[in-house]
């Protein structure tokens, strides 16, 4: 069974940094592109990131772009982001979702919570 | 604003069939991009609907369908039980942001 737990979020303050991450077990994560999605309170989804399986493929929504950079370990089954200079805006779930056989998420994390705050 | 438009809210009484609209435009559902539906359950993770149009994972009953026409789709939901309510969310893949995955603002099923 498909498992991904995400971890590291917390409060931050504006401006401030934070690395997540997200576990993965119950297949063969090296074989798959991997995601971030956040939701902020109240709000809908809005995709921020994806990164190949070998690491050589990245984009970033143009919210986050030269602020977050995704990563992965494929020796540890797990994918990261870093979020630097985070704004009060960043603050979200941020879910990680594997790719599915075509663009879209077939399995989803239960979600950590970022909140930037002064 | 997100990129794919849906309705805040629709309603309906158990039994009743309802649907949900998506509506994109030439650079993700009208370019003939999939899309993909999400339900999430309150304070749960999204979960996999629909995907590719017209196919369901493991485990979704064949009360939910979808169907496709130009830069539009629709969530149809059959046969409507009380553990539907939920926010409904649709997806698809735009051509004009690059790698980026597009959503619906979600929409919120209310079983009467």
């Amino acid at each position: 069974q498909v498992h991904l737990v995400e971890s590291g979020g917390q409060l931050v303050k504006p401006g401030g940094s934070l690395r997540l991450s997200c576990a993965a077990s119950g297949f063969t994560f090296s074989d798959h592109y991997m995601n971030w999605i956040r939701q902020a309170p109240g709000k809908g989804l809005e995709w921020v990131s994806f990164i190949s399986p070998s690491s050589s493929h990245t984009s970033y929504a143009d919210s986050v772009k030269g602020r977050f950079t995704i990563s992965r370990d494929n020796a540890k089954n797990s994918l990261y982001l870093q979020m630097n200079s985070l704004r009060l805006e960043d603050t979200a779930v941020y879910y990680c979702a594997r790719k599915g056989h075509g663009d879209y998420g077939d399995w989803w994390g239960q979600g950590t919570l970022v909140t930037v705050s002064s | 604003q997100s990129v794919l438009t849906q309705p805040p809210s629709v309603s309906g009484a158990p039994g009743q069939r309802v649907t949900i609209s998506c509506t994109g435009s030439s650079s993700n559902i009208g370019a003939g991009q999939d899309v993909h539906w999400y339900q999430q359950l309150p304070g749960t993770a999204p979960k996999l609907l629909i995907y590719a149009n017209i196919n369901r994972p493991s485990g979704v009953p064949d009360r939910f369908s979808n169907s496709k026409s130009g830069t539009s789709a629709s969530l149809a939901i059959s046969g409507l039980q009380a553990e539907d309510e939920a926010v409904y969310y649709c997806q698809s893949y735009d051509n004009s942001l690059s790698g980026s995955w597009v959503f619906g603002g979600g929409t919120k099923l209310t079983v009467l």
